[in-house]
């Protein structure tokens, strides 16, 4: 079975400052991994997404993601962190064969950007 | 253009009454729709898989008869929350699937605040 952790629930940083909010999933195959931002009271907006290929993406809004196989995490990070960015962000992962398409989402992160 | 809308945005009911949440796929066709919940501060759990043109597919623990789910069209899923009562207050959200993207990746709605008084 599948599993994420993002290990950190709140994540305090102040505006300017860079930041990685962390991602680690369980999986017995391969998988596809996603992260998503979730500002109050709306839906989903996909930030970045690993496929295949080079194991570095970018996503929109500056931030990108490393995707290390070995160590199974899919870190988000940006170099330099504007009061914009705060809101609650999710990484999620789906099995490369599951043509369901389902997803298993982690806990959550909470960034807080201060001035 | 993967844009998907809910409606109503959000909507507050009596306790033991019906509410019917309409998720529409506006610019594409969506063989595949999911339903989460969302509790405050809380990660998404997947409700249940609608298919267009057959019965959905509900999570453990999810009630069939209580969340209604009707996958008519491929840009319309709908789900019913019958008799609600106070504890299915909740953020309800949907997704739709872009058919014949190999990542099947899940495009969201804004989401629907259900508040039963």
């Amino acid at each position: 079975a599948q599993s994420v952790t993002q290990l950190d629930s709140q994540v305090p940083v102040f505006e300017e400052a860079p930041v990685e909010l962390r991602c680690n999933y369980s999986s017995s195959v391969s998988v596809y991994l996603f992260w998503y931002v979730q500002y109050p009271n709306q839906g989903l907006q996909l930030l970045l997404k690993y496929l295949s290929g080079s194991t570095l993406v970018k996503g929109i809004n500056g931030f990108e993601a490393e995707f290390n196989k070995s160590q199974t995490s899919f870190h988000l990070r940006k170099p330099s962190v504007h009061i914009s960015d705060t809101a609650e962000y999710f990484c999620a992962v789906r099995e490369f064969y599951n043509q369901g398409g389902k997803l298993i989402f982690g806990q959550g992160t909470e960034l807080s950007v201060k001035p | 253009g993967a844009v998907v809308s809910q409606h109503p945005s959000w909507v507050i009911c009596k306790s033991g009454t019906s509410v019917k949440i309409e998720c529409r796929s506006l610019d594409f066709q969506a063989t595949t729709m999911f339903w989460y919940r969302q509790f405050p501060k809380q990660s998404l759990m997947l409700m249940a898989t609608s298919n267009e043109g057959s019965k959905a597919t509900y999570e453990q623990g999810v009630e069939k008869d209580k969340f209604l789910i009707n996958h008519a069209s491929l840009t319309l899923s709908t789900l019913t929350v019958t008799s609600a009562h106070p504890e299915d207050s909740s953020f309800y959200i949907c997704s739709a699937i872009l058919a014949g993207q190999g990542s099947n990746e899940q495009f969201f709605g804004p989401g629907t605040r259900l508040t039963v008084l």
